[in-house]
């Protein structure tokens, strides 16, 4: 079955606290992406990558870190978590150059105490 | 800068009648749009898109109506049945800036019995 897994589905951790966040697919995407969801703000984009060892910022990049060093695996870090990363995030990946069609994961909710 | 709108937080429809979700853009560079589709606890999926070349686009229940000159596309669901219920993201694709997947803030959608 074509999916994207991530985990941990709910994380709760301290001010802090390094935590890193993983995201697998199984469809040979070279596009993968993380999201954070906000209330009133929708899905912003934290981080992108088109290919292994290529990323780039998004939208929101600050606090967060990620590496892309096998083509389906695309992990989000927070270096030293706050409060304002509590937030749901999702995992995306597509084949790059399609229409635009993203497959998401379930979305993990982060809460930083 | 907000460059995809959705300027209605929420939507409730009766069972059976025409929902018509809306959605507003800025940039005349976007190439695609698209329609994602959020339950709670799950990741948005997928749900149709449309080329910045046409005007229509229908599959199903589902029809995307696109107004280049007024900037503006709209997802029409006929008839609305209770499983619509959900969150719906407009999105665009920007393909000059390495196919970026820009979303609205999302519309939540209630279909009333």
């Amino acid at each position: 079955e074509a999916q994207v897994t991530q985990n941990p589905r709910y994380l709760i951790t301290v001010t802090g606290k390094k935590l890193t966040v993983t995201c697998s697919q199984n469809m040979n995407h070279e596009y993968m992406s993380w999201y954070r969801q906000d209330p009133g703000l929708g899905l912003r984009q934290i981080y992108y990558s088109m290919n292994v060892e290529v990323t780039d910022k998004g939208d929101v990049p600050e606090g967060y870190k990620v590496s892309r060093k096998e083509k389906r695996n695309f992990p989000l870090s927070l270096e030293s978590p706050s409060p304002n990363q509590t937030s749901l995030y999702f995992c995306a990946s597509r084949r790059y150059g399609n229409t635009g069609e993203l497959f998401f994961g379930e979305g993990s909710r982060l809460t930083v105490l | 800068d907000q460059q995809v709108k959705q300027n209605s937080p929420s939507l409730s429809v009766q069972e059976g009648r025409i929902s018509i979700l809306n959605c507003d853009y800025t940039n005349s560079m976007f190439d695609y749009f698209l329609w994602y589709k959020k339950y709670p606890a799950e990741g948005p999926t997928f749900l149709i898109s449309i080329s910045s070349i046409k005007d229509k686009n229908e599959d199903g229940r589902f029809t995307v109506f696109l107004n280049k000159s007024a900037k503006h596309l709209s997802l029409h669901i006929v008839p609305s049945q209770p499983g619509d219920s959900a969150v719906y993201f407009c999105a665009a694709r920007w393909r000059d800036r390495d196919d970026k997947i820009i979303f609205g803030k999302g519309t939540r959608l209630h279909i009333l019995p």
